[in-house]
């Protein structure tokens, strides 16, 4: 079964500052997909950037991107220019390319606290 | 286009009575999920849908939970009789398909405390 490790429980920037969240997933397949998500207090999660496994290239969404390293089964999520709107919840997830019943679901890490300190 | 529409927000029960969580997924969105996400950690499907039909309830505490989406729209989720460890956030979210390059949107969630 894959597994995602999120290791920061809390992270703190500056506004205007640049902050990386890190996430490791294990699995066994060659083909997936891996998001963040962001989830602010008492509102909705929604997705801030994916990533397919099968693309080299780095996701890259405005302010949010992603430093994806397949071997090292390593994702991480770059903010720049960290705004008061960030602070949230961060959680990292993982779903399987395959269509296969079980396999469709996402995955989720433990989640990241993102503090904003203005 | 509005979202994922879950209710109520906020429900408070005392053990071993029931309680029923409502959600009115995206118009159109066939694959319909629940998640349940206990306090400081990242949410885990309970049970997912395809229309009215169910793709993975592999998760779901079938002694106690269950789930319907009649006529592949809105969908409800039981639990009865609910415990303390299922004090939690209840999310909802849906999906036009169920291959993994189809977003899943979620609703705000019930949070259920058990006392």
């Amino acid at each position: 079964a894959q597994t995602v490790t999120q290791s920061q429980p809390e992270m703190s920037v500056q506004e205007a500052e640049t902050v990386t969240l890190s996430c490791t997933y294990d699995t066994s397949e060659s083909d997936y997909y891996l998001f963040w998500y962001k989830q602010p207090p008492s509102r909705q999660m929604i997705l801030v950037i994916r990533q397919e496994a099968y693309k080299q290239q780095n996701a890259t969404e405005n302010r949010f991107s992603v430093n994806f390293q397949k071997a090292a089964k390593s994702f991480s999520l770059k903010i720049s220019d960290s705004q008061l709107g960030d602070a949230a919840m961060y959680f990292c997830a993982y779903r399987s390319h395959e269509l296969i019943q079980g396999a469709q679901k996402l995955v989720f890490g433990q989640g990241t606290r993102l503090t904003i300190n203005p | 286009e509005a979202g994922v529409a879950q209710s109520p927000r906020y429900k408070i029960i005392e053990k071993r009575q029931s309680v029923a969580f409502w959600c009115n997924p995206i118009s159109g969105h066939a694959t319909l999920y629940w998640y349940q996400q206990i306090l400081g950690q990242g949410p885990k499907l309970l049970i997912q849908f395809q229309n009215n039909g169910v793709v993975d309830d592999s998760q779901l505490p079938k002694d106690r939970f269950s789930a319907e989406r009649l006529k592949g729209v809105d969908s409800t989720l039981k639990i009865q009789p609910a415990k303390l460890e299922d004090s939690a956030v209840y999310l909802c979210a849906s999906s036009l398909g169920s291959g993994g390059n189809y977003e899943q949107y979620f609703g705000p969630g019930t949070r259920l405390t058990v006392t």
